[in-house]
């Protein structure tokens, strides 16, 4: 099965800072990744799917790319309420199954 | 616009069961595919399987084969997952969540845009 892993892990910035959240996938993705942010007691809310693919309502602010194994979420210039933890995920067709990555949290600088 | 309402939380002694139910409404609910996502204290999101109630058919994430079990009522538009032979490192947040979508094109997307407000679940 695809392995996701995320880096950083963690990381610490500021308001207005350019963020950059990796998702690599253990072999080539040719199916669709997502990635979510997700806050303190809250369900996970959709950002980004199809790789690039802005989800409806989400600041533009977010934005996706990549393709094979390399994927990439950006926040162009993070403000409060971007601090939490963002995650990607895979969708397998046959078998039907997702995998989410380990998760990589956001804090104040 | 769909939404997805779970059950209340549940309190669990170690090798029981239990379930929960996620209501959806504002949709089509046999063509909606629904998976069950959990989420143990302070750790990530862990799929645990899903259903499209149209097929009556139920995948399962291979760490939970055997112990869950995922369901669909028609009738009531209502998703379960059942859980056996719990024990203390089931203790998490389950979600329900929609997994795909069809736009105006008949075009299917994989990602889960609807989510249950959660269901926490101690053991």
């Amino acid at each position: 099965a695809i392995q996701l892993t995320q880096s950083p892990s963690s990381l610490s910035a500021s308001v207005g800072d350019r963020v950059t959240i990796t998702c690599r996938a253990s072999q080539v993705i040719n199916s669709p990744l997502a990635w979510y942010q997700q806050k303190p007691g809250k369900a996970p809310k959709l950002l980004i799917y199809d790789a690039s693919n802005l989800e409806t309502g989400v600041p533009s602010k977010f934005s996706g790319s990549g393709s094979g194994t390399d994927f990439t979420l950006t926040i162009s210039s993070l403000q409060p309420e971007d601090f939490a933890t963002y995650y990607c995920q895979h969708f397998n067709n046959y078998p039907r199954f997702f995998t989410f990555g380990p998760g990589t949290r956001v804090d104040i600088k | 616009q769909v939404q997805l309402v779970q059950s209340g939380a549940e309190v669990k002694k170690p090798g029981s069961s239990v379930k929960v139910s996620c209501k959806v409404s504002g949709g089509a609910f046999s063509s909606n595919a629904l998976s069950w996502v959990r989420q143990a204290p302070g750790q990530g999101l862990e799929w645990m399987g899903g259903i499209i109630p149209m097929f009556d058919e139920a995948n399962y994430a291979q760490s939970f084969q055997g112990r869950v079990t995922i369901t669909a009522d028609e009738s009531t538009t209502t998703a379960y997952m059942e859980l056996s032979s719990l024990r203390s490192e089931d203790t998490a947040v389950y979600y329900c969540a929609r997994d795909q979508r069809r736009d105006d094109n008949d075009v299917y997307y994989y990602a889960m845009d609807v989510w249950g407000q959660g269901t926490t679940v101690t053991v």
